[in-house]
């Protein structure tokens, strides 16, 4: 069962524009980790935020983690077609080693 | 560091035939882990290995469904008797945890379709 909820399921914008999803769970974590996949292909690690980490930053990326709201968000900056893919994000309970995805974010982003 | 590899890409069976699939994992890591992925669904775990012991296997994984990691290297998922409810991508995923906060490294997968 999936127990990482996104939002939205699907987002259609500009290149140029900036992308927002959201991720919401509602267990322990011991980290969040968003991934992107392209259609037909695997997964993708983008970044790995800890629990006891509020965000982090890789190139165009910025993640946040709010463990009070059991919330997390993935920031896309200045999208480019390239960008265009479904985004998970991911949890690793405090227990065990699996993670956990939500349904995903369908991202379009339009040249 | 060439990846995790899945072998083989497409596969297309009759109802009621096993399948087998094969993971290699990037070299040095010490887990491997079995997703399902459906589509328009995100990926959900199946089983998981570190080295080659399995140390955690999802209630989806029905008594049809074996998966193995003899040498702590590659590992393999079998499914028996197929249903058609195992159409799905079948994903392999490995790391290197020594410490924990490690991400997980997924190959391309296995499509399975049944016929």
């Amino acid at each position: 069962s999936q127990q990482g909820e996104e939002d939205p399921q699907a987002l259609s914008i500009q290149e140029g524009e900036n992308a927002t999803m959201n991720c919401s769970y509602k267990t322990s974590i011991n980290n969040l980790q968003w991934y992107r996949q392209n259609s037909g292909r695997g997964l993708v690690h983008l970044i790995l935020i800890r629990s006891n980490e509020r965000e982090k930053h890789s190139g165009r990326l910025r993640v946040t983690l709010d463990t009070s709201k059991k919330s997390s968000s993935l920031l896309i900056t200045a999208s480019r077609a390239a960008d265009t893919a479904s985004y998970f994000c991911a949890k690793r309970e405090t227990s065990g080693s699996r993670l956990t995805f939500g349904e995903g974010t369908q991202l379009t982003v339009n040249p | 560091d060439t990846g995790v590899s899945q072998d083989p890409r497409h596969k297309i069976t009759k109802r009621g035939q096993n399948v087998t699939f094969r993971c290699d994992p990037i070299s040095e890591h010490n887990r491997l882990y079995w997703y399902r992925q459906t589509l328009g669904q995100g990926p959900e775990f199946l089983t998981y290995f570190q080295n080659e012991a399995q140390l955690e296997k999802s209630r989806l994984l029905s008594d049809r469904f074996s998966a193995e990691r003899p040498k702590g290297s590659f590992s393999t998922l079998e499914i028996q008797r197929t249903e058609q409810g195992d159409s799905a991508m079948y994903l392999c995923a490995s790391s290197l945890e020594q410490q924990g906060n490690q991400p997980q490294h997924f190959g391309d997968g296995t499509r399975l379709s049944i016929l």
